[in-house]
């Protein structure tokens, strides 16, 4: 049983749409940071969220962290065939907390 | 800065043989994570080092399985035998610190196939 749960797990869209990927627990976090992977490659952060109600922009990209730092997500606007991969959330239950809990991923794939 | 480098990026092996991946990470970081990546179970950390020194091996699947990092720039994982359920990425990860909101760097993993 995973302590980040994942939604959706596969998700499909056309150029230029928008999508909302969920990252939920029961449990509360410290951090929470969202990965992309893309294939054959290792995760690569995205951002790091450590303040419940946080919200971070990178270019397309909105993250949220839930105000009692449960859960998170990954809003992409105009979503372009360059956002596919696998989008990883992953929390730390404190900050000395070395062992990160990663979810399940959802796989993203924009078409052109 | 190069990144984490694992090699080899592939590895096909007979059931019963032994093998070792390999990974360099950035240098200046003091923590080093060995992951598995699978379909069926995702991301699993097998084994945690700082400073060279392993603190969690928790998450080793079995005996076969072994971990050392001699030195701060280089560390192995070694299964031996190998059987087809080890098959699945491998990954090195490192840090600048173990703190639960330091971000890892991830090398681009070594896809292990045991037939």
């Amino acid at each position: 049983t995973q302590l980040l749960e994942q939604s959706p797990q596969f998700l499909s869209i056309q150029e230029g749409e928008n999508l909302t990927v969920y990252c939920n627990s029961s449990s509360v976090f410290s951090s929470l940071q969202w990965y992309r992977q893309e294939p054959g490659e290792g995760p690569v952060l995205l951002v790091t969220v450590v303040t419940g109600g946080e919200v971070k922009k990178l270019k397309r990209l909105t993250f949220q962290f839930g105000d009692a730092r449960k859960d998170s997500s990954l809003h992409i606007t105009a979503a372009q065939p360059g956002d596919t991969g696998l989008y990883l959330c992953a929390g730390a239950l404190s900050t000395n907390d070395y062992k990160l809990s990663f979810g399940a991923g959802t796989t993203v794939t924009v078409r052109a | 800065d190069a990144g984490v480098i694992q090699s080899p990026r592939h590895e096909v092996t007979e059931m019963g043989q032994e093998v070792t991946l390999r990974c360099k990470p950035i240098s200046g970081h003091n923590s080093l994570f060995w992951y598995r990546q699978t379909m069926m179970r995702g991301l699993e950390l097998l084994i945690y080092f700082n400073n060279n020194v392993p603190i969690d091996d928790s998450g080793m699947p079995e005996d076969r399985f072994s971990a050392k990092m001699p030195n701060a720039s280089f560390s192995t994982l070694k299964i031996q035998p190998s059987e087809p359920r080890d098959s699945a990425v491998y990954f090195c990860a490192s840090s600048l610190m173990s703190a639960g909101n330091s971000p890892l760097h991830f090398g681009n993993g070594t896809r292990l196939t045991v037939t």
